[in-house]
């Protein structure tokens, strides 16, 4: 089985941008999380949704958006990148039932210059 | 909220065993979990503990104290290859909100 896939695999842009990332989940999960994961830190968490409908969100700024879609499939939309934005993001899935656990994708490596 | 205390670095000898502690203060619980991530990979599940007690799974095991805020992982016959950070993250809230701590850096050495 697939897991949780994420798309780009690394993406460069210039502050002020915006990007839009990508993410598949495990066939059969409904949960989606998102991470940002900067050097040295563990993955501080975004958001989460659950059956298209946002459950949680971490403390990052207005700037972050995300969304998730009727096959669960999600996308990470950030706007006005700063320098500061330039970190691994993750995707998790899971079952969204509280006792399992959460599968990551790979990542994606966003670079701001 | 939720603060995660695990040390930054540990270095063990192969062949060894090795305990990396993780301490944490919450205001809802609902498990706790253990990632290994290599350098440059996505964190990989090792284990989630609910109910106090030790678990094992072959040669990681995990251990709960909830009275005292407190686990740690075990790791057994130590290999190369088990060099990376290893994470301890919390469950709480009414979803599925994951804390995550800064992560234990590994290193085995001959």
């Amino acid at each position: 089985d697939a897991g949780v896939t994420q798309s780009p695999t690394h993406l460069i842009k210039t502050r002020g941008q915006q990007v839009t990332l990508r993410c598949s989940p495990i066939s059969g999960h409904k949960s989606v999380s998102w991470y940002q994961q900067v050097l040295g830190q563990g993955p501080q968490f975004i958001f989460q949704y659950y059956e298209k409908e946002e459950r949680g969100r971490g403390n990052f700024p207005d700037r972050f958006s995300a969304r998730q879609f009727p096959n669960y499939s999600s996308e990470l939309n950030v706007n006005a990148l700063l320098l500061g934005d330039s970190a691994l993001y993750l995707c998790a899935s899971s079952t969204g039932r509280n006792n399992q656990p959460q599968h990551f994708g790979d990542g994606t490596r966003l670079s701001i210059l | 909220g939720q603060n995660i205390d695990q040390p930054t670095e540990m270095t063990a000898t192969e062949g060894a065993i090795v305990q990396i502690n993780c301490t944490y203060q919450t205001s809802g619980f609902n498990g706790l979990f253990w990632y290994q991530q290599h350098a440059g990979e996505a964190p990989t599940f090792l284990s989630y503990n609910v109910l106090d007690g030790l678990e094992e799974k072959g040669r990681f095991s995990s251990f709960l104290s909830r009275s005292k805020g407190y686990s740690y992982l075990l790791l057994k016959e130590l290999q190369m290859k088990d060099s990376a950070s290893y994470l301890c993250a919390l469950n709480s809230g009414g979803y599925q909100k994951v804390t995550f701590g800064t992560g234990t850096k590994l290193q085995v050495i001959p």
